[in-house]
């Protein structure tokens, strides 16, 4: 089945650095892929639609150069956190659809603590 | 969006049935409802999809209303692992787009006790 790789799995990282989250489709190509962010027991909120070869669509409220998408080619999208600061930590998680007949497939998700 | 509405938390006995609810009384003609589940430090994981017949995998089966506003997640034997939260959502197909974005809702928290 179709499989989202994402890495790393966590980050620790000091506040004012940025941090880049990769999200890989490992068998199929992803011209769409989904950025996720979700709070200690909350539901996950939509960030942005990454678009390959396109700038990302961003949700409302969500500062598009603070969270930089990149998506340059069919199986790879990388989320960069700029300046990052102890309230962006968060769990990140990116999707994708493989095949349109089935769900959508989500990585692992990206532990990011900022310190 | 389409908004649907799931109870917060359910419980269960492992080897038993569960119903999981979903309501969605604006679902539109183009919606597809899709069912994820997600265990505690992981990303969601796809259970099932479902336009207007119901629909059965090797995961669970899925009971969709003639009217199409509310849809039941079916586990037939609940297990230990299934102890997950459940989301209901409503993916718009329109325009003919495959990858419209799914929103999440809060979720039903499914408890199994053994």
């Amino acid at each position: 089945g179709a499989v989202v790789s994402q890495h790393p799995s966590w980050v620790i990282c000091k506040s004012g650095t940025s941090v880049k989250i990769e999200c890989r489709s490992l068998d199929f190509q992803a011209t769409t892929m989904f950025w996720y962010r979700q709070f200690p027991k909350k539901s996950l909120m939509l960030m942005a639609t990454s678009n390959e070869g396109s700038k990302a669509t961003y949700e409302q409220g969500v500062e598009k150069d603070k969270f930089l998408i990149n998506h340059a080619s069919l199986t790879l999208s990388t989320l960069t956190v700029t300046s990052a600061h102890p309230e962006d930590s968060s769990f990140y998680i990116c999707s994708a659809n493989g095949d349109p007949n089935y769900g959508y497939t989500f990585g692992s998700g990206t532990r990011l603590t900022v310190v | 969006d389409a908004k649907t509405t799931q109870p917060n938390s359910m419980e269960s006995n492992e080897e038993e049935p569960v119903h999981l609810p979903c309501n969605h009384s604006t679902i539109s003609g183009t919606d597809y409802i899709h069912w994820y589940r997600q265990l505690p430090s992981q990303g969601p994981e796809y259970v099932i999809h479902g336009l207007t017949s119901n629909v059965n995998n090797r995961m669970a089966s899925l009971a969709i209303a003639e009217d199409r506003k509310s849809s039941t997640l079916i586990l037939h034997r609940a297990t230990l692992r299934d102890a997950a939260v459940y989301y209901c959502i409503l993916r718009s197909n329109a325009g003919g787009t495959s990858y419209g974005k799914l929103t999440f809702g809060q979720g039903t928290i499914l408890t199994v006790h053994p």
